[in-house]
């Protein structure tokens, strides 16, 4: 079963504007990941944001995380052709589990 | 290339028939995954392995699944008397665990996946 569920489940952009995906979840966690995938593709680790923090950044990635509310946000500033893929986010929930448990995804199109 | 390599990459088998995948993790990670994704939804964890151990199984893996890691090195999944409703990319993933201060922290890397039809 998915954990959450992640907004909007599509996106489309035009090349350097930026893009917000929002995801949430429904139990305590230890972690939050955000991946990539492109179509057809295995899927590409972006950023870790642990439990105790509440913002992080990498390169053009911007994510933030709210555990009151169980929410996370992935923003991509100065979007390219080649972010086109879809994003999903993945939680390793507290209580015994060492899975990651994914959302359903954005499909984020970037258009030239 | 995330250092993760899985094979074959696409199989296409008949129903009823067996099949086998092959995941090769990151040489130094004691961890390794199965993952299952369906058109249009996020990955849904099969089962997971600490070096040679099967720590934790989903009910989705049923009877006809099983999964090895002897020598904790690579892992091998197998389907058995294939069913349509397995069509599906099938995940392998890696990871080291680490425990830091304040808890557990780890990343998980996927290799490209092996696509099964069944037909």
């Amino acid at each position: 079963s998915q954990q959450g569920e992640e907004d909007p489940q599509a996106l489309s952009i035009q090349e350097g504007e930026n893009a917000t995906m929002n995801c949430s979840y429904k139990t305590s966690i230890n972690n939050l990941q955000w991946y990539r995938q492109n179509s057809g593709r295995g899927l590409v680790h972006l950023i870790l944001i642990r439990s105790n923090e509440r913002e992080k950044h990498s390169g053009r990635l911007r994510v933030t995380l709210d555990t009151s509310k169980k929410s996370s946000s992935l923003l991509i500033t100065a979007s390219r052709a080649a972010d086109t893929a879809s994003y999903f986010c993945a939680t390793d929930a507290i209580q015994g589990a060492q899975k990651l448990v994914f959302g359903q995804g954005t499909r984020l199109t970037i258009n030239p | 290339d995330t250092g993760v390599s899985q094979d074959p990459r696409h199989k296409i088998t008949k129903r009823g028939q067996n099949v086998t995948f092959r995941c090769d993790p990151i040489s130094e990670h004691n961890r390794l995954y199965w993952y299952r994704q369906t058109l249009g939804q996020g990955p849904e964890f099969l089962t997971y392995f600490q070096n040679e151990a099967q720590l934790e199984k989903s009910r989705l893996l049923s009877d006809r699944f099983s999964a090895e890691r002897p020598k904790g090195s690579f892992s091998t999944l197998e389907i058995q008397r294939t069913e349509q409703g397995d069509s599906a990319m099938y995940l392998c993933a890696s990871s080291l665990s680490r425990v830091l201060v304040g808890g557990r922290s780890y990343e998980q890397y996927f290799g490209p996946g092996t696509r099964l039809t069944v037909t």
